[in-house]
């Protein structure tokens, strides 16, 4: 692993189905976000954890879960999906005093 | 929370033109403006970022300036050329506070 994986890459889904997103970063970042991107609605953050242990909302946190049990996994649930949870979701961590964001190579959902 | 407005939404020009993309945001106590550069299915990358006690910053053939008193931040591309076309995305953070606030981006193309 070196940097950020996702998993899976994309995946098609039934809409009611329980589905997670794995996130896991080897780079000891305190910080983990999920966004998701939209056409036209650009990155959107949906959960954040700014250290293991912690979680918090971002600007569209309904329909998702997320958890912090260590360092290096911030996993997202969809606990029943919907149609509008067709997107890409990208997860990205950092460290303070470092510059921006590193960004996974992104999961596409279709939900359907 | 913060918001980020970005324009133009999309942007042509001419190999060897330059190209401005503008930002605006809304909380004053913002202090870091970072800006994405995201090709076709690949995921964000860091390109340049400025922060708030810094007026204008370059890398070769791209710069962003910053105008705390009206809020807003341009980036700058100068001598474009055609892998220069993608996404752009401005963002922002509040001082204090590890998450970004992104634009909507801009699609930038430089034609041959």
């Amino acid at each position: 692993i070196a940097g950020i994986t996702q998993a899976p890459t994309s995946q098609i889904l039934a809409a009611g189905r329980r589905m997670t997103l794995r996130c896991t970063q080897d780079m000891r970042h305190n910080a983990m976000y999920w966004y998701r991107q939209d056409l036209g609605l650009g990155l959107r953050l949906i959960h954040y954890s700014n250290t293991a242990g912690t979680t918090g909302k971002g600007e569209v946190p309904d329909g998702y879960s997320v958890s912090r049990a260590n360092t290096d996994d911030f996993p997202l649930t969809l606990a029943s999906a919907v149609p509008s949870q067709t997107s890409v979701y990208f997860c990205a961590s950092s460290d303070p005093g470092m510059d921006g964001y590193t960004f996974g190579s992104g999961t596409r959902l279709t939900v359907v | 929370g913060e918001n980020v407005e970005q324009h133009p939404s999309t942007l042509s020009v001419q190999e060897g033109d330059s190209a401005v993309i503008k930002c605006t945001y809304s909380d004053s106590a913002s202090n870091y403006f970072p800006w994405y550069k995201q090709e076709l299915g690949k995921r964000p990358q860091l390109i340049i970022d400025i922060r708030s006690n810094v007026g204008e910053k370059k890398d070769q053939r791209i710069a962003v300036t910053l105008n705390k008193t009206a809020k807003h931040f341009s980036l700058h591309i100068t001598e474009t050329q055609p892998e220069d076309s993608a996404v752009y995305f401005c963002a922002a953070s509040i001082k204090g506070y590890s998450t970004l606030t992104f634009g909507k981006g801009t699609m930038l193309l430089v034609s041959p």
